[in-house]
């Protein structure tokens, strides 16, 4: 069965510094990896997928993820992070049902504390 | 861009009682989801649906659960008679397709069950 880790509840980190959340998938076959991110009461937003190609990932308020296949992981990164990163972050995996339709499957979520 | 939208943001309902959250899915998708997110828990699949009926459900989406696609805009998940562990945020999520190239989902911003 497809799924995803994220080690760790919470990353604290300074603003202007980097920061890197983290993910590692197990998965039969091609993974196609996603990353969420949820403010206070708000619904999860979509910051990047990896499907294929160059396995480093741009995506949207200048975040990266990098994915690498050795290791199964796919760890969210941004240079400089800034007190409105705050949020809750989510990993997730595209699984495959025996429909042929796909749902995701999400990690624990992480939350991600810049502090000022 | 498009949204995703849902409708009540925030419900609040005696146990027992029946409760219809609604959301529009974008206009030119065609796959439509709900996901329960329980407090502090990680994002859960519930239903898919496509060409008017389900086509994928979790163990967790039994007899009491519904969906429908009344109008041909609207997907409604009707809960027939609430249990307190019903009490989650509910998102609706919509694709243009369940294939390697489409976007993936797009989430609305949650329905926040209460049930007393």
């Amino acid at each position: 069965a497809q799924s995803v880790a994220q080690p760790e509840d919470q990353v604290n980190v300074a603003e202007g510094n980097p920061l890197t959340v983290k993910c590692t998938y197990s998965v039969s076959g091609n993974p196609y990896l996603f990353w969420y991110v949820q403010y206070p009461n708000r619904g999860l937003q979509f910051l990047l997928k990896y499907i294929t190609g160059d396995n480093l990932v741009k995506g949207s308020y200048g975040f990266e993820a990098e994915f690498n296949k050795s290791q199964t992981s796919f760890h969210l990164k941004k240079p400089s992070a800034l007190v409105s990163d705050s949020a809750l972050y989510f990993c997730a995996v595209r699984a495959l049902m025996n429909t042929g339709f796909q749902k995701l499957v999400f990690g624990t979520g992480t939350r991600l504390l810049v502090s000022p | 861009e498009p949204e995703v939208t849902q409708t009540p943001s925030h419900q609040v309902t005696q146990m027992g009682q029946e409760v219809i959250l609604r959301c529009v899915p974008i206009s030119n998708h065609l796959y439509f989801y709900w996901y329960r997110q329980i407090l502090g828990q990680k994002v859960e699949f519930l239903v898919s649906f496509y060409n008017n009926e389900i086509s994928e459900k979790s163990e967790i989406f039994d007899d009491q659960f519904s969906v429908e696609r009344p109008d041909g805009s609207n997907f409604t998940l009707k809960i027939r008679s609430t249990k307190l562990e019903d009490s989650a945020m509910y998102f609706c999520a919509s694709s243009d397709g369940t294939g390697v190239n489409s976007y993936g989902y797009t989430f609305g911003s949650g329905t926040r069950l209460t049930v007393v």
